[in-house]
């Protein structure tokens, strides 16, 4: 069965204090893995997709990397407007048609 | 740039009444998506189609159906709500590509059931 795991639960760092969050999956192939950020009351929106182990992606304060049996988004000198819900998801190639399950997510808390 | 808009926003129903929550997408995706969220448990899969006139079973499909009305729309219904249908739920699409599958998401509906 497919399933991704996110940790820890919630997290709570002062501006400027670098840290990782962590996805950890199971999949019959992996088709790709998406980070998502999440605001308050808000629908998910996407940061970046990975397709393969050794992958990076980058985008102002975050960086996305992938290895065969995990995610991790790494963040960089966080200001408070970083804090938000991250949340993993995989897409696997092997169910019927495009199906994306998703971690229950990270909740991240930036103090100035 | 409406991108996916779900409708209504808030709704509140009582035990056993029905309702269908509208999803409309203009980017012209093959694949729709309905997700519920609660807390501690992120996203779920309620049901999702791959394309135009097909749609499958998620995670938590019980007490849901759904039609995928053409291309740009696809509803969700409670034919008879419960309490434990009390959730956000989530409209997404994506194009099915190679290489870009990332999905779009509505602002969501925070269905309470009384």
């Amino acid at each position: 069965e497919d399933q991704v795991t996110q940790s820890p639960e919630a997290l709570r760092l002062q501006e400027g204090e670098s840290s990782s969050l962590n996805c950890s999956y199971t999949v019959s192939g992996l088709r790709g893995l998406f980070w998502y950020r999440q605001d308050p009351g808000k629908g998910p929106e996407f940061l970046f997709t990975l397709y393969s182990a050794g992958e990076e992606k980058e985008k102002e304060r975050l960086k996305a990397t992938l290895t065969k049996k995990e995610s991790f988004l790494h963040i960089t000198a966080p200001k408070p407007e970083d804090s938000a819900t991250y949340l993993c998801a995989v897409q696997s190639p092997y169910s019927s048609a495009s199906k994306i399950i998703f971690g229950s997510g990270t909740r991240l808390s930036i103090r100035p | 740039n409406a991108g996916v808009t779900q409708t209504p926003k808030f709704q509140v129903l009582k035990t056993g009444q029905s309702m269908t929550l509208q999803c409309a997408q203009d980017m012209n995706h093959n694949s729709m998506y309905w997700y519920r969220q609660d807390p501690g448990m992120g996203l779920r899969l309620i049901y999702y189609s791959a394309s135009e006139g097909t749609t499958d079973k998620g995670e938590v499909p019980n007490g849901y159906n759904v039609s995928r009305l053409n291309k740009r729309e696809f509803s969700l219904r409670l034919e008879s709500a419960a309490p434990s249908q009390t959730s956000v739920y989530f409209c997404a699409s994506s194009e099915v590509i190679l290489m870009n599958t990332e999905a779009f998401f509505g602002q969501g509906t925070r269905l309470t059931v009384v």
